[in-house]
């Protein structure tokens, strides 16, 4: 069983379209993040919601909109995408009060 | 705020050889550290990490790190280079918010390449 999951793993859209990423974990865990993974590989975190509940909003533009139906799924929206969106981005999750974050595969967003 | 210095962008070792990835962090706070690593396309595994207790710390695969307070220090080490450790390495620091809540700061990340 996969632990942390995410859909779509690809994604390839134009500029100015909308879309969502979704997540799910089955971990039991009652807090869960995004992350953005750039060109250079390098790693940020841009959200986390603990049991339905924003936790962490970094300078993200307001065109990513995370929503949390339950504690369980995590989903990423994102509005009048741009070229510099083009990333991988993983979700995450973790106990509160534990440290331990466990990630999925990641989704490969490219916009042209 | 937390921060971490992965030294070395690109590593490349033989088969066999020691593999040794550099990590120092920045904290205020006594710290956590962890290792993860990326097997193309994949997503992060978690390698080993560092809470509290014991300095050297062991994780899968054979990696193992050493805590360093002094020297502000976590490398990764493994005794002997496999071709399928060949993958991009993540050094991150939890860095508390509030709420008893926390977020992973991560290092650039190193690339080992073994080569036979």
């Amino acid at each position: 069983d996969t632990a942390v999951s995410q859909t779509p793993k690809y994604l390839v859209t134009q500029m100015g379209n909308d879309k969502s990423i979704k997540c799910e974990q089955n971990l039991g865990h009652d807090t869960m993040y995004w992350y953005k993974q750039d060109s250079k590989k390098f790693l940020k975190i841009m959200f986390s919601y603990n049991n339905k509940e924003l936790i962490i909003n970094e300078t993200v533009p307001n065109r990513f909109s995370p929503k949390s139906p339950d504690k369980a799924h995590l989903n990423l929206h994102i509005n009048s995408l741009e070229l510099g969106d083009s990333a991988v981005y993983f979700c995450a999750s973790s106990q509160y009060l534990k440290e331990t974050q466990y990630f999925g595969p990641g989704t490969r967003l490219l916009v042209l | 705020a937390q921060s971490v210095t992965q030294l070395g962008s690109h590593v490349s070792v033989s088969e066999g050889a020691l593999v040794l990835l550099r990590c120092n962090y920045s904290s205020s706070v006594p710290p956590y550290l962890f290792w993860y690593v990326q097997y193309p396309n994949q997503g992060l595994q978690l390698l080993l990490k560092y809470t509290t207790g014991a300095t050297l710390v062991k994780g899968i695969n054979g990696f193992e790190a050493e805590f360093k307070k002094s020297e502000t220090s976590f490398h990764l080490t493994k005794p002997s280079a496999h071709m399928s450790d060949a993958a991009e390495y993540f050094c991150a620091v939890s860095d508390q918010v509030s709420g008893g809540y926390n977020k992973l700061i991560f290092g650039a990340g190193t690339r080992l390449a073994v080569h036979p």
